[in-house]
């Protein structure tokens, strides 16, 4: 049982790359989120996820594409890379409920020149 | 709206000493409130959650936290810090109703100094 992992755990692009994060849960979860973590700024969501096939924005979704075609998977893409993306990235799941319990991942730090 | 706000960005303890990491949110309805933990280098974990009942709740680490309702505050204290114990604290809040999301606090950083 490994949780939710993350792949990868570093990256560094160049301003206008594309790239796609990949966040896995082995939980049987129905939720997921992507969040980004800034100083000073908490962690702030991205997109998230109520069920397979489902995606909705959160608060900060500009940049950013989400697909979560398999129940256990959560894709985070970036179309071009801006040096703004500069952050660390973290997934999360959830079985789905008001008082449930968000189990994260490791991250991925992510720098863009 | 729902917003978190912890005070305190930066909470320096020597080893052995109380703490408290103050939070305070704001909602118009009401909410679940949460603590959590990042350690250096890790994703967050969860320390402790209240949900209804009693207003002191008790969590992992000998942790725990008063919930204030007249206040719309969520402290969190321990008696005695150790050394393991420096790391990132999240207050966070999820709505009751409408709950799909959570909504963290900016963070506190706690360095416990030997």
């Amino acid at each position: 049982n490994a949780g939710v992992t993350q792949t990868p755990k570093f990256r560094v692009l160049k301003t206008g790359q594309s790239m796609t994060l990949l966040c896995a849960q082995d939980m049987n979860h129905e939720y997921m989120y992507w969040y980004r973590q800034d100083p000073g700024m908490g962690l702030r969501l991205i997109h998230y996820s109520v069920g397979e096939g489902t995606t909705a924005k959160g608060e900060v979704p500009d940049g950013y594409n989400v697909s979560r075609l398999k129940k256990q998977n959560f894709l985070l893409g970036l179309e071009s890379a801006a040096p703004s993306q500069t952050s660390v990235y973290f997934c999360a799941s959830e079985a789905g409920g008001p008082v449930d319990t968000q189990y994260f991942g490791p991250g991925t730090r992510l720098t863009v020149l | 709206a729902q917003s978190v706000t912890q005070l305190d960005s930066q909470v320096p303890v020597f080893e052995e000493a109380p703490v408290e990491l103050r939070c305070n949110y704001s909602s118009s309805v009401s909410v679940y409130l949460f603590w959590y933990v990042q350690y250096p280098n890790q994703g967050l974990q969860l320390l402790l959650k209240y949900l209804s009942g009693s207003t002191l709740v008790k969590g992992i680490n000998g942790f725990e936290a008063e919930f204030n309702k007249s206040q719309t505050s969520f402290h969190l204290r321990k008696p005695s810090v150790h050394i393991s114990d420096t790391a990132e604290y999240f207050c966070a809040v999820r709505m009751k109703t409408s709950y799909d999301k959570v909504i963290f606090g900016p963070g506190t950083s706690l360095s416990v100094i030997p």
